[in-house]
């Protein structure tokens, strides 16, 4: 049982380059989210899905797209990277109200 | 919207030492964690406890929901408690139950 997992750790993007960030959790849980983790400003929802094949916007969504074609998987995807994205982003996933969070992913965007 | 304070903001502790971590909120919640940031950046979850009282080894929390804080105890404090504990709420089920953050406790314990 790995919980949430998130793929990759590290990432250094340039400048209007593209990525995906994929959480993956094998707890069958119908919610996930993503966040983001700047200093001073804690952690920030961007996207969430509350089951497989729907999403919604969060706090701070532009910028980000995101899909969960599958329930065990919520992808976030940069398709044009800006240095405002460089942060830690994480996952999470819930069954209720309790939330449990992956490892993390550091994006530095030069 | 709801809001969050934790304090203190930072704390130093010499091992062995007890500590008080408080979590203030500005409305009532359907949802109270407390998780500890490692100093690698990972985010460990402590309790899920909106109201009442819990404990895990040295670690306790307490939410008195109907006065809006939760406290969390550390006793007997080691080095590998060090990092940030943050407390965060979820207030409704408006954008998924998102969990809103509050700005953490640095917590630094020397040997």
């Amino acid at each position: 049982n790995a919980g949430v997992t998130q793929t990759p750790k590290f990432r250094v993007l340039k400048t209007g380059q593209s990525m995906t960030l994929l959480c993956a959790q094998d707890m069958n849980h119908e919610y996930m989210y993503w966040y983001r983790q700047d200093p001073g400003m804690g952690l920030r929802l961007i996207h969430y899905s509350v089951g497989e094949g729907t999403t919604a916007k969060g706090e701070v969504p532009d910028g980000y797209n995101v899909s969960r074609l599958k329930k065990q998987n919520f992808l976030l995807g940069l398709e044009s990277a800006a240095p405002s994205q460089t942060s830690v982003y994480f996952c999470a996933s819930s069954y209720g109200w309790e939330q449990y969070f992956g490892p993390g992913t550091r994006l530095t965007v030069t | 919207g709801i809001q969050v304070e934790q304090s203190p903001p930072d704390l130093i502790l010499q091992e062995g030492a007890n500590s008080t971590l408080r979590c203030n909120f500005s409305d009532s919640v359907n949802n109270l964690q407390w998780f500890h940031q490692n100093p690698w950046g990972q985010l460990i979850n402590l309790f899920y406890i909106p109201s009442g009282t819990k404990q895990n080894g040295r670690l306790s929390a307490t939410t008195v929901a109907t006065e809006r804080y939760s406290l969390l105890y550390i006793s007997s404090s080691q080095t590998t408690d060090s990092g940030v504990y943050f407390c965060a709420v979820g207030h409704s089920y408006n954008q998924g139950g998102k969990l809103i953050f509050g700005q953490g406790t640095e917590l630094s314990v020397k040997p």
